[in-house]
């Protein structure tokens, strides 16, 4: 089984800050089939990126992810108010799995 | 675009039995793959299953193989979750989600809580 792991657990940004937040997998994800996802809280995920930095539909182009193999990244270039949320990477390469999760938070 | 809509959850005793029903609104192409993922509270997500809406074929977490089964109808395009011999640890909010294009999670359901408690 691949394992992703997030970093930081939780990033404390202003609005207009950037965000960079961290996932890597436990071995090579193939074809890049890392997706990050967007969670608020009462509400379902969504998908923001997929194929490691593909955005998805009605995604603002703040968001961009980037990375290859086992490590990827996700990029808010300036935070807005309703960025903050959890944020999951997962890999669709081999089976199925999520990361622990980093949370966005207002500093 | 297609809309998901769970239910079917509610407080089940150790060793129970439930079954989840998504409904899905909007078109659904042969090749698209519906899964479960679920969500116990204050947690990540988990993969449970996959269904190939095409061709029926399914696949399962380790941890509900041999106890879950899931179905599709595609008559009404539903989605169907079986749990048989559910443990306290299968307590989450189960969603189903939908991947048409890439295998990424493209759409998903509000979810559908299941406690398991006696």
């Amino acid at each position: 089984e691949i394992v992703l792991t997030q970093s930081p657990g939780t990033l404390s940004v202003s609005p207009g800050e950037r965000a960079t937040l961290s996932c890597r997998a436990s071995q090579s994800v193939d074809a890049r089939r890392l997706a990050w996802y967007q969670q608020k809280p009462g509400q379902a995920p969504r998908l923001l990126i997929f194929g490691a930095s593909s955005r998805a539909t009605g995604i603002p182009d703040r968001f961009s992810g980037s990375g290859s193999g086992t490590d990827f990244t996700l990029s808010i270039s300036r935070v807005e108010p309703e960025d903050f949320a959890v944020y999951y990477c997962q890999q669709y390469a081999t089976s199925f799995t999520f990361g622990p999760g980093s949370r966005v938070d207002l500093k | 675009e297609v809309h998901l809509v769970e239910s079917g959850g509610r407080v089940v005793q150790p060793g129970g039995s439930l079954r989840l029903s998504c409904a899905a609104s909007g078109v659904i192409f042969d090749d698209y793959a519906l899964h479960w993922v679920r969500q116990a509270p204050g947690k990540s997500l988990e993969w449970v299953s996959l269904i190939n809406w095409d061709s029926g074929r399914t696949f399962f977490a380790d941890s509900v193989k041999g106890r879950f089964i899931v179905s599709r109808d595609k008559s009404n395009n539903s989605l169907y979750l079986q749990m048989n011999s559910l443990r306290p640890e299968d307590a989450a909010l189960y969603y189903c989600a939908i991947a048409a294009g890439d295998g990424a999670f493209d759409m998903w359901g509000q979810g559908t809580l299941v406690t398991v408690s006696s």
